[in-house]
């Protein structure tokens, strides 16, 4: 069974920065492309990134509202990726999902992130 | 980038009822990549649909998918109490993977 598990999120300024991490299990994280998708409070999805594992080079694809800010990444050896949010905006609260690539069959809980001043 | 709209926004529904979800692509683009979910107050989405046809696993046979062109169907053929849920189209081809803006079905 795969699992998937945000921490990081959490209360910050605008213009200020929070990592959100994912710890995985149950799959062949070596090979697995991941994703992140937000959702702002009561509003819908929005896919925010997506990094390809590294025999792809882990290069990556970002949305473009967070493009230039965001940075998603992966430690193999942790199985763990994650999303270094910079330059932080009040649109950007909101649940941060982490995922298997697209289409998207498994999902962590979600963690929060409001950014307000 | 492809904009997807889904219709109608709310539908409102009696347990048992058949629903008909639309999503429309803005231009052409290919069936293979057009996924539906659906996603229940407090909890992650999950995936139904992926190919605009094909079931995920361990999902019910009265949700069926279909495509024309650029219009996109989700159907749910007898609607039963856990059916109740924001349902959102999106599609995967090429980044950004965007959703559509969802059609929350409600009971009636």
């Amino acid at each position: 069974e795969v699992q998937l598990v945000e921490s990081g999120g959490g209360l910050v300024k605008p213009g200020g920065s929070l990592r959100l991490s994912c710890v995985t299990s149950g799959l062949t994280f070596s090979k697995a492309w991941m994703s992140w998708v937000r959702q702002a409070p009561g509003k819908g999805l929005e896919w925010v990134a997506r990094i390809r594992d590294m025999t792809r080079g882990g290069t990556t694809d970002y949305a473009p509202p967070v493009k230039g800010r965001f940075t998603i990444s992966r430690d193999d050896s942790k199985m763990t990726f994650y999303l270094q949010m910079n330059s932080l905006r009040i649109e950007d609260t909101g649940v941060y999902y982490c995922s298997t690539d697209v289409p998207v069959t498994d999902w962590g809980q979600g963690t929060l992130v409001t950014v307000s001043s | 980038e492809i904009v997807l709209t889904q219709s109608p926004g709310t539908l409102s529904l009696s347990p048992g009822e058949r629903a008909t979800l639309s999503c429309r692509a803005s231009q052409s683009v290919s069936a293979d990549y057009l996924a539906w979910y659906h996603q229940k107050p407090g909890q992650a989405p999950r995936l139904l649909i992926y190919a605009a046809s094909n079931r995920a696993t361990g999902i019910p046979d009265r949700f069926s998918g279909s495509a024309s062109g650029t219009d996109f169907t989700l159907t749910i053929s007898r609607l039963e109490p856990e059916d109740f849920a924001v349902y959102y189209c999106q599609y995967y081809a090429i980044s950004p993977f965007t959703f559509g803006p969802g059609t929350k079905v409600e009971i009636k």
